[in-house]
């Protein structure tokens, strides 16, 4: 069974632009979370999705936003790219929204030049 | 604001010896997972124990969880130089929008 999968893995970008994370969960799992990981911060939770339906909702601002698709897969935007969302942004599924374990992808390094 | 705190923030031990990792959190919690990372790498899971457990084994590991205490614990036994990585504990809590939450994680070098 694939495990969750993140593309891309790597990417650069510049200030000012935007940049879309593509993530498909573990066949079967209908829950599907994002996290951003920096040094300074640790790991930070930015949304929950389940069934299509945004379930949670982290403290980040407006410019970060996500999507599922009825295939479970999830996509986050995040648009006009401050150098601070130089981050490891991570994917997670589980089956479904509580009580089960979660699975993190490899995660997408964003670099913010 | 972090859910789960670990204790200590490094531990440097020598190959073979055991580990001791500490978390604690502070509201009612569903269960609560550990994991590990590897230098930019994704997380790992390890293991999940719920909240009306106490104990858990998974081969060299062993966690436990004391609910009234609210924490838990992290034993690795006879360590592995492939052991050395950052393990983060996670609480999910026990609301209904509740969300798994991470500490800041404690970085294991274990030395050959």
């Amino acid at each position: 069974k694939a495990g969750v999968t993140q593309t891309p893995r790597y990417l650069i970008k510049t200030r000012g632009q935007q940049v879309t994370l593509s993530c498909s969960p573990i066949s079967g799992h209908r829950s599907v979370s994002w996290y951003q990981q920096t040094p300074g911060q640790g790991l930070q939770f930015l949304f929950e999705y389940f069934s299509e339906t945004q379930r949670n909702k982290g403290n980040f601002p407006g410019r970060f936003s996500g999507r599922q698709f009825s295939n479970s897969r999830s996509e986050m935007n995040v648009s006009t790219l401050e150098l601070g969302d130089s981050a490891l942004y991570l994917c997670a599924s589980s089956l479904t929204v509580t009580g089960n374990t979660i699975y993190f992808g490899e995660g997408s390094w964003l670099t913010v030049v | 604001s972090q859910q789960g705190e670990e204790d200590p923030q490094a531990l440097s031990i020598q190959e073979g010896e055991n580990a001791t990792m500490n978390c604690s959190y502070k509201t009612s919690i569903n269960n609560l997972q550990w994991y590990r990372q590897n230098s930019g790498r994704g997380l790992v899971h390890l293991i999940l124990i719920r909240s009306n457990e106490r104990e858990k084994h998974s081969g060299r590991l062993r966690v436990t969880l004391d609910t009234s205490k609210k924490s838990s614990s992290l034993l690795i036994t006879a360590s592995r130089a492939a052991d050395t990585a950052s393990y983060f504990c996670a609480t999910d809590g026990a609301g209904a929008n509740s969300k798994l939450t991470f500490g800041k994680g404690i970085t294991l070098s274990v030395r050959p």
